[in-house]
């Protein structure tokens, strides 16, 4: 059974930093593209940020230059390291697997993880 | 960037009647757009991909159509269990970028 399941989220002050995970099982994660989407409180979805199985990189403008996207499929994890975060970064964060290569959606999404950042 | 326009943004039926939400694209995405339910307190779930296409396990009464610039999502009978908000989604191919429409609730008239 495919899981994803992200930790990490909290409570952060203006200016501050974040690290948040994403563990995977019931595939092959490292065959995978996978992706992060938020959801601010009562607003819609926007996709942040995506790494691919061979390790590219794609960001929104939005968090560009503030948010790095990393993997380690040894470990069966993604991270989104978080900097100089504000408020409107508050949000829940889901992690999101690309099915195969050249698909144009996700197929599974975890929980995801709440990150409130207020002063 | 393509922008992604749902109608209406609140939908209210009744349980058995047919619910048609729309979606429309900036420019041309071909077939590539997919359809996702998201009830409160929970994550996405995909209904729909390219167009048309019912994710496993989804039930037969949804279904997509449209391509280019203008998509459909149709539940045919409303259970009581497709009372949530439907987002539509795409993706640039370059830069790879996803977009997500606003949102339509559909709500339990």
């Amino acid at each position: 059974e495919v899981q994803l399941v992200e930790s990490g989220g909290g409570l952060v002050k203006p200016g501050g930093s974040l690290r948040l995970s994403c563990a995977a099982s019931g595939f092959n994660f490292s065959n995978y593209n996978m992706n992060w989407v938020r959801q601010a409180p009562g607003k819609g979805l926007e996709w942040v940020s995506a790494i691919s199985s061979s390790g590219y990189i794609y960001y929104s403008d939005s968090v560009k230059g503030r948010f790095t996207v990393s993997r380690d499929n040894a470990d069966n994890s993604m991270f989104l390291h978080m900097n100089s975060l504000r408020d409107d970064d508050t949000a829940i964060y889901y992690c999101a697997r690309d099915p195969w290569v050249a698909a144009h959606f996700f197929d599974f999404w975890g929980q995801g993880t709440l990150v409130t950042v207020s002063s | 960037e393509t922008v992604l326009t749902q109608s209406p943004a609140t939908l209210s039926l009744s349980p058995g009647e047919r619910a048609t939400l729309s979606c429309r694209a900036s420019q041309s995405v071909g077939i590539y757009l997919a359809w996702y339910q998201q009830k409160p307190g929970q994550a996405p779930r995909l209904l729909i991909y390219d167009a048309s296409n019912r994710a496993t396990g989804i039930p037969a009464r949804f279904s997509g159509s449209g391509s280019g610039t203008d998509f459909t999502l149709t539940i045919s009978s409303l259970e009581p269990e497709d009372f949530a908000v439907y987002y539509c989604q795409q993706r640039d191919n370059w830069p790879p970028k996803d977009t997500f429409g606003q949102g339509t609730k559909l709500e339990i008239k």
